[in-house]
């Protein structure tokens, strides 16, 4: 069964530091997510991504953030200087044009700024 | 606001018992729902999903049900098994307005079932 994967699993890095998180979503998906859920708490989400565009974003995703799709099959959330607050668990979700809404998720990347 | 809420955050049942997970929503604009389950250490994993055209859906071992009217939904899970321990969240998604559609979701509520 198809399903979303993500790299690294987990991540540590320094305050300030920037860090890329990877998603290969669904082969056949379209629609490409982000969200993060800090220890806790709800899952969030962050931003949404067709087209080789942003869709929607939330407060969250300040210029702190972006989001790049550099080839056909890898979608990235770079953090260009990591705050403490960044730590959380980050997912990653895709959803074909015939159900956007149904996402799939990814098993997230757990990120961890000192 | 928008929100999505659940009522009980834990929930302990014995195996083999059916188990009934809450949520309510307070946006009535709201036109598509979906139940996620999330094991330790895991990513949010697809259960089932239900629009606002209908008030029930069923699954394997699982139903959703839907009420507009109180802005309730439900998870049932028959006959439920160890695998089933887990948090479950409900989300829901308000596609409308040109907007792609973000999920919304609720706080989850951890099922533990007893052998």
């Amino acid at each position: 069964e198809p399903e979303v994967t993500q790299t690294p699993s987990h991540q540590v890095t320094q305050m300030g530091q920037e860090v890329i998180l990877r998603c290969v979503p669904i082969s056949n998906h379209l629609y490409f997510y982000w969200y993060r859920q800090i220890l806790g708490q709800k899952v969030e989400f962050l931003v949404s991504f067709y087209n080789n565009e942003i869709s929607e974003k939330s407060e969250i995703f300040d210029d702190q953030f972006s989001v790049e799709r550099p080839d056909g099959s890898n979608f990235t959330l770079k953090i260009r200087s990591t705050k403490l607050e960044d730590s959380a668990m980050y997912f990653c979700a895709s959803s074909d044009w015939t159900s956007q809404e149904t996402q799939y998720f990814g098993p997230g990347t757990r990120l961890l700024v000192l | 606001g928008e929100s999505v809420g659940l009522h009980l955050p834990t929930l302990s049942v014995q195996e083999g018992d059916n188990s009934i997970i809450n949520c309510a929503y307070s946006n009535s604009a709201s036109d598509y729902f979906i139940w996620y389950k999330q094991e330790s250490g895991k990513g949010p994993q697809f259960i089932i999903d239900i629009r606002s055209n209908m008030d029930k859906r069923q699954g394997q071992r699982v139903t959703v049900l839907l009420n507009k009217t109180v802005k309730h939904l439900s998870l049932q899970i028959a006959a439920t098994q160890p695998g089933d321990s887990a948090v479950y969240f409900c989300a829901e998604n308000m596609n409308y307005g040109g907007s792609q559609g973000n999920l919304i979701f609720g706080k989850g509520t951890k099922l533990s079932v007893k052998p």
